[in-house]
């Protein structure tokens, strides 16, 4: 059977409230990064991305942060709904065709 | 309508048997791209076409191979299946490498 995997970092937060998830990247000759959301059972749905030539993009909804100097970026999903509970992943890339995923986070929203 | 089709969904194969798994696009993209999920694991990149070039990570298993005989089409061959390769298969596609990727949902492998 499937080997038994890491436990993800997991974020709580009331529905309605703003929601920040974080991510550090490890490559500083990455200059793609990706947000995707995992629902259970389900593949990785494409969220919002951002160049390293820009520090904030928005969507609806969604705000991403990218922090170059400490390669760090954040997600952040303004009034969160119940639908938003997921598990979130940033990628990065370094311009070919390798993204390269993080840890993951998981997000519960509570009623 | 789903835009990236993986079949089947839910695939069970014995020890040491070879087993077949497929992937569909109806976005005409360049790129497609086969990753391995254990659980509670980021996806993990094992090959990807762009086009007919066949590209694959250093780190992947001679186990795992793969096909793309045309556009729409490819297929993941686990020739020797071991326990260690029980986990979710996702093929997704993109445009280009710096484009957003687009995910089927996965078919989940079990090895008896």
């Amino acid at each position: 059977g499937e080997s038994v995997g890491l436990h993800l970092p997991t974020l709580s937060v009331q529905e309605g409230d703003n929601s920040i998830i974080n991510c550090a990247y490890s490559n500083s000759a990455s200059d793609y990064f990706i947000w995707y959301k995992q629902e259970s059972g389900k593949g990785p749905q494409f969220i919002i991305d951002i160049r390293s030539n820009m520090d904030k993009r928005q969507g609806q909804r969604v705000t991403v942060l990218l922090n170059k100097t400490v390669k760090h970026l954040s997600l952040q999903i303004a009034a969160t709904q119940p639908g938003d509970s997921a598990v979130y992943f940033c990628a990065e890339n370094t311009g070919g065709f390798k993204t390269i995923f993080g840890a993951g986070t998981r997000l519960f929203v509570k009623a | 309508d789903a835009m990236v089709i993986q079949n089947p969904r839910y695939q069970v194969t014995q020890f040491g048997k070879p087993v077949t798994l497929s992937c569909s696009q109806t976005l005409n993209h360049n790129v497609m791209y086969w990753y391995q999920q254990k659980s509670s694991q980021a996806p993990k990149l094992l090959f990807h076409y762009y086009d007919k070039d066949f590209n694959n990570e250093a780190d992947t298993p001679d186990n795992f191979q793969s096909r793309r005989p045309n556009t729409s089409f490819c297929f993941l061959d686990i020739r020797s299946p071991g326990l260690g390769d029980a986990a979710m298969y996702l093929c997704a596609t993109s445009g280009e490498g710096t484009q957003p990727q687009h995910f089927g949902d996965g078919t989940r492998l079990s090895i008896l």
